[in-house]
């Protein structure tokens, strides 16, 4: 059963355009989520991060949104560059736990120049 | 630059051979996490540590993989015997005491012939 959900395995946007990434979650105790990138051959790099007491988190290009209610959260990039092409990982935790990321599957996001 | 190592980069096994998987967290960081990355699961979380004490392994076949602290600057993950079906990368984080984020290492990667 998959707590964290990303049911786009793949995302092509040209250079300059928003890309959206969007991800699902089920478990109603996740109070924290994060966004990580992941090139080939390397570990994953955190991104951005939200609580649940917001719904908006914004760093430079990059902007969370939250969606308790629908338990849905989208990364937005603007603009996109060809370097953001990587693989973007949603994970949640639960604060009242012991901080465990539960991840999702990744979707492969290229920015085409 | 503060990073998480990890060695070896890759290694190449024949099934039923013992393999053992070493991590290097940051300084300072008291948390330590095991996570494996194949195709079809995505990341998943195989061991956790909290000031070198184990706090969740049910992620991991108990009957053939260990993972273990033996001081503050070295973490293993040990399979014995080997499977082909443990053919994946492994990827080791840590984080700072009360922290979210998790840094990650840039893997092992593990081919069981």
């Amino acid at each position: 059963d998959q707590q964290v959900k990303q049911n786009s395995p793949s995302l092509s946007v040209q250079e300059g355009r928003i890309s959206i990434l969007n991800c699902d979650y089920t478990n109603s105790m996740f109070d924290y989520f994060l966004w990580y990138k992941k090139y080939p051959a390397e570990g994953p790099t955190f991104l951005i991060s939200i609580s649940s007491i917001k719904d908006k988190n914004e760093d430079g290009r990059f902007t969370v949104f939250l969606n308790k209610s629908a338990k849905h959260l989208s990364l937005h990039i603007v603009p996109s560059q060809p370097g953001d092409s990587a693989v973007y990982f949603c994970a949640a935790f639960s604060s009242g736990s012991a901080r465990q990321l539960t991840f999702g599957s990744g979707t492969q996001l290229t920015v085409l120049p | 630059d503060a990073r998480v190592t990890q060695t070896p980069r890759h290694k190449v096994t024949e099934m039923g051979q013992e393999v053992t998987m070493r991590c290097q967290p940051i300084l300072g960081h008291n948390t330590v996490f095991w996570y494996r990355q194949t195709m079809m699961q995505g990341l998943e979380l195989l061991a956790y540590f909290r000031n070198r004490a184990p706090l969740d392994d049910s992620g991991m076949p108990k009957d053939r993989f260990s993972a273990e602290m033996p001081d503050a600057t070295l973490a293993t993950l040990k399979i014995q015997p080997s499977e082909p079906r443990d053919s994946a990368v492994y990827f080791c984080a840590s984080g700072f005491p009360g922290g979210n984020e998790q840094f990650f290492g840039p893997g092992t990667r593990l081919t069981v012939l």
